[in-house]
C-alpha cells in the first residue's frame, strides 16, 4: 500500500522568512498526484498546492511551492514571506486510484511575530 | 455555491448509541468520500459513494460503520453501537466526476462519553 510520511512533527519559522515541510511517499506507480492540504484552528481542509507526477515543472501558487523529486518520492512545500495567517497544520497527501487520498501525518507550523 | 455541508458539526453521544453524520456534496458533484480524522493524526479514508452506489468501502470498518448516498438528499455516515474510540472528526468530500480534486467540508465532530 502506497504510504505518506511527514518526518516533522512541528517546525516553527519567524514571520516574513521562508520554510520548508519536508514529505516522502512511497509507491511503484508512474503517473499519481500530490497535495499538500492546510488545516488551520477551525479544521477545515484547505487546498494548498497540487502536483501532477507527469509535470516536471514544480507547481507555485503564490507564496506556495513544492520541490518534487519524482525519483527521489519527495514532495516538499516551500513557503515563502511566512505570514501569521499560515499557522496550520499541514498535511501531504497522495491520489490513490480513484480519488482516494493517503495522507501523511501532518506537520503544525506556528509563526512567530 | 453553498461547498460541502456536513452537519451536525458536533455530535455527543453516550456508548451505545447511534450516530449519523451528514454531507450535502457541493452542487453538480456526484462523488462523495467519507475521512476520519482521530486526535493528532492525518485523515484516513474510509469510504467512496457515488449516487445509490458504494465504490469503494475499503477504509470502512467492518461492523457498526455504514454508509449511504441516496438518489435525493444527503450522503450519510451511520455508527451503531457507539464505542470511545469512535470519537474522532469525520471529514465528507466530494468532487464531481473525472476531477483530479477534492472539496473538504469542515468536519464533524464525533464525542462518545
Amino acid at each position: 500500500a502506497q504510504t505518506v510520511t511527514q518526518s516533522q512533527p512541528e517546525m516553527s519559522v519567524q514571520e516574513a522568512e521562508t520554510v520548508t515541510l519536508s514529505c516522502t511517499y512511497d509507491t511503484s506507480e508512474s503517473d499519481y498526484y500530490l497535495f499538500w492540504y492546510k488545516q488551520p484552528p477551525s479544521r477545515q481542509m484547505i487546498l494548498v498546492i497540487r502536483q501532477e507526477a507527469y509535470k516536471q515543472q514544480n507547481a507555485t501558487e503564490n507564496r506556495f511551492s513544492v520541490n518534487f523529486q519524482k525519483a527521489a518520492k519527495s514532495f516538499s512545500l516551500k513557503i515563502s514571506d511566512s505570514q501569521l495567517g499560515d499557522a496550520a497544520m499541514y498535511f501531504c497527501a497522495y491520489r490513490e486510484g480513484a480519488q482516494k487520498l493517503v495522507f501523511g501525518q501532518g506537520t503544525r507550523l506556528t509563526i512567530n511575530p | 455555491n453553498a461547498g460541502v455541508m456536513q452537519n451536525p458539526r458536533h455530535l455527543v453521544r453516550r456508548r451505545g448509541q447511534e450516530a449519523r453524520l451528514r454531507c450535502s456534496p457541493m452542487k453538480g458533484h456526484s462523488h462523495v468520500y467519507w475521512y476520519r480524522q482521530l486526535p493528532e493524526e492525518g485523515l484516513k479514508f474510509m469510504v467512496y459513494l457515488q449516487k445509490e452506489n458504494i465504490i469503494d468501502e475499503s477504509g470502512m470498518p467492518k461492523e457498526r460503520f455504514s454508509a449511504e448516498f441516496p438518489k435525493e438528499g444527503p450522503s450519510i455516515l451511520r455508527i451503531q453501537q457507539v464505542v470511545r474510540g469512535d470519537s474522532a472528526a469525520y471529514f465528507c468530500a466530494s468532487s464531481p466526476l473525472g476531477a483530479n480534486v477534492l472539496t473538504f467540508g469542515a468536519g464533524s465532530r464525533l464525542t462518545v462519553l
